[in-house]
């Protein structure tokens, strides 16, 4: 079965700081991960995935996410937050090992203060 | 472009009614989904559609139920409401299912 973990519901970081939002996962197979962001009010929107390839994966608005085989972890960086990235994370995990869906994370929000 | 487009933005409902969400895509999408989300749970597949004609179970299907007889459409209907089903529901598609996902902007749903 597969399961991913968002260990931290909320993440405060200050204007110009490095961000992480971590994320764990289990799967039997290879996973294919993502990350998505919600804001107020929207629908999720798509940031990065991870299918195979270079472990360090770039995204939309300057995010990344570090694939780690060995401690089972895709953890979203960014290398300088913004206010405007104040926003609700979501991870999600798919195993290529049968035919499963998507399963999202529980959420981390995101709060950068000024 | 309107990418995902979801029906009603908001509804309010007496326990015991019945009503349908619609949920419209315009990328030609071949996978289709129904979320509902509630806080601190993340996103819970109810149901989802790998093409035309075809639905199949999520993680909470009960009290649900799904048609796909358009390949743009995908309707997700409350057969008799319950105040469980107070939810912000939400649509998405993908080209595949290793693809990502396009979410529509949800339909609040809260039923009395």
């Amino acid at each position: 079965a597969q399961s991913v973990a968002q260990p931290e519901d909320q993440v405060n970081v200050a204007e110009g700081n490095p961000l992480t939002v971590k994320c764990t996962y289990s799967v039997s197979g290879n996973p294919y991960l993502f990350w998505y962001v919600q804001y107020p009010n929207r629908g999720l929107q798509f940031l990065l995935k991870y299918i195979t390839g270079d472990n360090l994966v770039k995204g939309s608005y300057g995010f990344e996410a570090e694939f780690n085989k060995s401690q089972t972890s895709f953890h979203l960086k960014k290398p300088s937050a913004l206010v405007s990235d104040s926003a609700l994370y979501f991870c999600a995990v798919r195993d290529d090992s049968s035919a499963s869906k998507i399963i999202f994370g529980s959420g981390t929000r995101l709060s950068i203060r000024p | 472009n309107a990418g995902v487009t979801q029906t009603p933005k908001f509804r309010v409902l007496k326990t015991g009614q019945s009503m349908t969400l619609l949920c419209a895509q315009d990328m030609n999408h071949e996978y289709m989904y129904w979320y509902r989300q509630d806080p601190g749970m993340g996103l819970r597949l109810i149901h989802y559609s790998v093409g035309e004609g075809t639905t199949a179970k999520g993680e909470v299907p009960d009290g649900y139920n799904v048609s796909r007889l358009k390949k743009q459409n995908f309707l997700l209907g409350l057969e008799s409401a319950a105040p469980s089903q107070t939810s912000v529901y939400f649509c998405a598609s993908s080209y595949a299912l290793n693809q990502p996902q396009h979410f529509g902007d949800g339909t609040r749903l809260s039923i009395l």
